[in-house]
């Protein structure tokens, strides 16, 4: 079991389109869905994405999930100062038979 | 409105044990996994441990299997986690969070505001 990898920044200015990455393994997301969850400072984390690309109610259009193989990665466009926060993955591991996250990336508007 | 609120969190010496509780209101709690997950301070979410709705199966995380037990009481609304053996590395907020079924997998839709745990001598 590989728990999945993000990078640990990311960056963009305000209209920008930025993707953050998320590469697992077989057991996971290989054979999975992946969900995203974004988490602002001090507060508790929300779904973005789940099952790969939908997006529960509420959450806007310019977030977007895409999944390949063993990899992931969440879209964002027109970028926003207030998308400044960290984004994980996760998903679950038939191999440990638990859910895994990313280390999550920490999203920086310039 | 759904809401989850931990309590129990604290400062305990390694190796001792303690149990955090998690309400659950505005849903009907019995139908849905419940779900505890932990964040270090300044690292990553971390899944500890879920349990089905009716009670009847759990999962657990590597770093707490074999320590830490998942338990719930549906009459009550209520999701417990007994720590056991803690250690230093155990330090982190606890979140509660409801599992949401959608078909063909699940994810966690809503969570609490967390309870932390500082383990140290």
């Amino acid at each position: 079991q590989s728990a999945p990898t993000q990078p640990p920044s990311a960056s963009g200015t305000p209209g920008q389109r930025v993707t953050i990455s998320c590469s697992g393994s077989d057991s996971n997301i290989g054979r999975n869905f992946v969900y995203w969850y974004q988490q602002f400072p001090g507060t508790a984390p929300k779904v973005l994405i789940y099952s790969n690309n939908l997006r529960p109610s509420g959450v806007p259009d310019r977030f977007s999930g895409s999944k390949s193989g063993t990899s992931a990665s969440l879209a964002i466009t027109g970028l926003r100062s207030d998308d400044e926060a960290d984004y994980y993955c996760a998903s679950w591991d038939d191999s440990v038979r638990g859910w895994v996250f990313g280390g999550g990336t920490k999203l920086t508007v310039l | 409105q759904v809401q989850l609120v931990e309590s129990g969190g604290g400062m305990v010496a390694p190796g001792k044990s303690l149990t955090l509780s998690c309400e659950g209101t505005g849903f009907n709690f019995s139908s849905h996994g419940m779900h505890w997950v932990r964040q270090a301070p300044g690292k990553g979410l971390e899944w500890v441990a879920v349990m089905s709705a009716d009670g009847s199966g759990q999962y657990y995380g590597e770093s707490v299997k074999g320590r830490f037990t998942i338990s719930r009481d549906n009459s009550k609304n209520t999701l417990s986690l007994q720590m056991t053996d803690l250690r230093p590395e155990d330090t982190a907020l606890y979140y509660c969070a409801r599992d949401r079924y959608h078909g063909s997998g699940s994810y966690f839709d809503y969570w609490g505001q967390g309870t932390f745990v500082t383990v140290a001598s």
